[in-house]
């Protein structure tokens, strides 16, 4: 069985500093890997996700993750954030035998301050 | 286009009584999936449909929850004798297949009092 394991909570940063959320998974087999955001009082979007190839996977609104398969970790990074990216940022992973739903970790609320 | 649609948006309901969650997903894709966002859980996989083949109830939590898609399209998530602890957001998921990208309905959100 996989799980998710996001180590940080709560990530409060100021304005246009870098951030990196991290992710790490365990899993026997071979799997899929997603970053979700979550805007306040909004459903769920796909920031970005690794099936395969490049481990260096560029998303939406200049996030992007390494995917790091000796280390089972798929963390999340930006240089440069702005008050708008404040929101809560969940990782999944599916098995890529599976039918494709996903296991979330427990989510991290990135704050983002002026 | 429009997206994945769920009704109603919000439910209260008493403990002990039976609703019914609704979820249209986008035209043409044959996935759908349920999953379940709580405070104490976080969010979990609940059930998944692919096209006409049964559906995978292995998240369901116990038998009070079931699930039906009628012709392929429109699925209803039942919770009966619902329980305080199934006071939750519940998300309505739809894709082209199982390696293709989910599209989230914006939830329905459940209070048991």
């Amino acid at each position: 069985a996989q799980s998710v394991t996001q180590l940080d909570s709560q990530v409060p940063v100021f304005e246009e500093a870098p951030v990196e959320l991290r992710c790490n998974y365990s899993s026997s087999v071979s799997v899929y890997l997603f970053w979700y955001v979550q805007y306040p009082n909004q459903g769920l979007q796909l920031l970005l996700k690794y099936l395969s190839g490049s481990t260096l996977v560029k998303g939406i609104n200049g996030f992007e993750a390494e995917f790091n398969k000796s280390q089972t970790s798929f963390h999340l990074r930006k240089p440069s954030v702005h008050i708008s990216d404040t929101a809560e940022y969940f990782c999944a992973v599916s098995d890529s035998g599976s039918q494709g739903n996903l296991i979330f970790g427990k989510g991290t609320k990135l704050s983002v301050k002026p | 286009g429009a997206g994945v649609s769920q009704s109603p948006s919000n439910k209260v309901t008493e403990k002990g009584k039976d609703v019914e969650l609704r979820c249209d997903p986008i035209s043409g894709h044959t996935a759908l999936y349920w999953y379940r966002q709580s405070l104490g859980q976080g969010l979990e996989f609940l059930i998944y449909f692919q096209g006409n083949s049964a559906p995978d109830k292995s998240g369901l939590p116990s038998d009070r929850f079931s699930a039906e898609r009628t012709g392929g399209s429109v699925s209803t998530l039942t919770i009966q004798r619902t329980q305080q602890e199934d006071s939750a957001v519940y998300l309505c998921a739809s894709s082209r297949g199982r390696t293709a990208q989910q599209f989230f309905g914006p939830g329905t959100r459940l209070t048991v009092l």
